[in-house]
């Protein structure tokens, strides 16, 4: 069964930190994948990941994919109060193209 | 405008009653979803409309009826529901072709009383 997983599933920290966020996934017809931030609302669109090696940039938040080793990270660095959310990271399955699947979500804490 | 609306914001319905949710997108996407998230869980699909016709029906009891009247609107008939289908609905919207970006509404949170 196709899987994403993403660790850690809550992750605490301060202010200025750097956090990295992991997202491992077993689809096999890999097509895309793609982070969001997920405040008290809806999920909000980070960035969409098709390429091997190349990094995807907005800010603070930047993203890579791993297409050999199936995975990609979220790196967010000098971490504010406001990054505080839960991350989730999907991939689309299969079967069909218009499905997607979610992880678990990291919950990120920064505190001041 | 990458914007999806969804209304009502907020929805408090007994077991016996008829309710709907509503869905709007002018994005010219083709393909519209409906996720129900639980407190502390991602999204799960519920169904997917792709050129206004249901293509995905994820098992969803039929206490829940979708419904696609145009391209532009997506609308979720419930009807005697459970406390347990209290939950955050999400609408949402994305081109057709595979890996697209799916555009999230704020959602409708229901409560089951």
């Amino acid at each position: 069964e196709d899987k994403v997983v993403q660790s850690p599933l809550s992750l605490v920290v301060h202010e200025g930190d750097t956090v990295t966020l992991n997202c491992s996934y077993e689809v096999t017809n890999f097509r895309s994948l793609l982070w969001y931030k997920q405040e008290k609302k809806a999920p909000t669109f980070l960035f969409m990941l098709t390429s091997s090696g190349i990094e995807k940039k907005s800010g603070r938040l930047s993203s890579i994919l791993d297409k050999k080793e199936l995975f990609s990270i979220l790196n967010i660095t000098a971490t504010q109060t406001g990054d505080s959310a839960v991350y989730l990271c999907a991939g689309p399955a299969p079967y069909n193209n218009n499905d997607m699947r979610f992880g678990a979500g990291t919950r990120l804490t920064v505190k001041p | 405008d990458t914007e999806v609306t969804q209304t009502p914001k907020h929805l408090v319905m007994g077991m016996t009653n008829k309710k709907s949710l509503k869905c709007e997108q002018h994005m010219g996407h083709r393909a519209m979803y409906w996720y129900k998230q639980k407190a502390k869980k991602p999204p799960e699909l519920m169904f997917v409309y792709s050129y206004e016709k249901l293509s995905i029906n994820e098992s969803v009891p039929s206490r829940f009826s979708p419904e696609c009247p145009n391209s532009s609107l997506l609308n979720l008939h419930l009807h005697a529901l459970q406390p347990e289908d209290s939950a955050l609905y999400l609408c949402a919207s994305s081109q057709v072709n595979s890996g697209n970006t799916i555009y999230f509404g704020e959602g409708s949170w229901l409560t089951v009383v």
